[in-house]
């Protein structure tokens, strides 16, 4: 079955310490890559996706992430979190098409000390 | 901005309740789903529509019937509701192609007592 996998449920850093957090997909064909974003108590928002070309995508705050096909992998990387990015973070994939459903990873809670 | 309205916040429900939750989009969207998030599980799609009058089931639509009678409006039925219906349900809305952004309502959190 189709699925998306967080390997991480919560990560806590001190501020200034880089991030990863990581997601690999199982789906066969050509997919459509999101990380999305809900800070406490908001909705969820867009961090960055990827859909074609450059497989090094730039988001809003100073994320990026890179999708590896090889590896069915779009990890989420930041150099340096902030006390404000303590959020919870959710990986998302759906196949390529106009009427297709997404499907989400599990969610990291990424807690930053200040 | 889009905008995705959801009817309540909060909404506390007895076993075997009839409970019907409204999502409106005001952007003209043809796509719009209904998840339910639950701590370690993530967002888990019960039901997508891509047009008026169409509906295709998600990952766990058991319990659950929705309703799209009107392009700006989906709404998710919850014929008797159970005690592991307590959740979070968030409706999201979508433009045509799957690689556009899905924008989601502020939640709606149900107890179901």
């Amino acid at each position: 079955a189709q699925s998306v996998s967080q390997h991480n449920h919560h990560v806590i850093l001190s501020e200034a310490a880089s991030l990863e957090l990581g997601c690999n997909y199982s789906y066969g064909g050509t997919v459509n890559l999101f990380w999305y974003v809900q800070y406490p108590g908001q909705h969820l928002q867009l961090l960055l996706k990827y859909f074609s070309g450059d497989p090094l995508v730039k988001g809003i705050k100073g994320f990026e992430a890179e999708f590896i096909k090889s590896k069915f992998s779009f990890n989420l990387r930041k150099p340096s979190v902030q006390w404000s990015d303590t959020a919870e973070y959710f990986c998302a994939v759906n196949e390529v098409g106009i009427n297709n459903d997404m499907r989400f990873g599990a969610g990291t809670r990424l807690t930053v000390k200040p | 901005d889009v905008k995705v309205t959801q009817s309540s916040r909060y909404l506390v429900k007895r076993t075997g309740e009839k409970v019907f939750l409204e999502c409106v989009q005001d952007m003209d969207h043809e796509n719009m789903f209904w998840y339910r998030q639950d701590p370690g599980l993530g967002l888990r799609l019960i039901y997508f529509s891509y047009d008026v009058k169409m509906k295709e089931k998600g990952d766990i639509p058991e319990g659950y019937s929705v309703s799209r009678e009107k392009k700006e409006r989906f709404s998710l039925i919850l014929e008797s509701a159970s005690t592991n219906q307590t959740s979070m349900y968030l409706c999201a809305s979508r433009s045509g192609y799957s690689y556009n952004e899905q924008f989601f309502g502020p939640g709606t959190r149900l107890t179901v007592l």
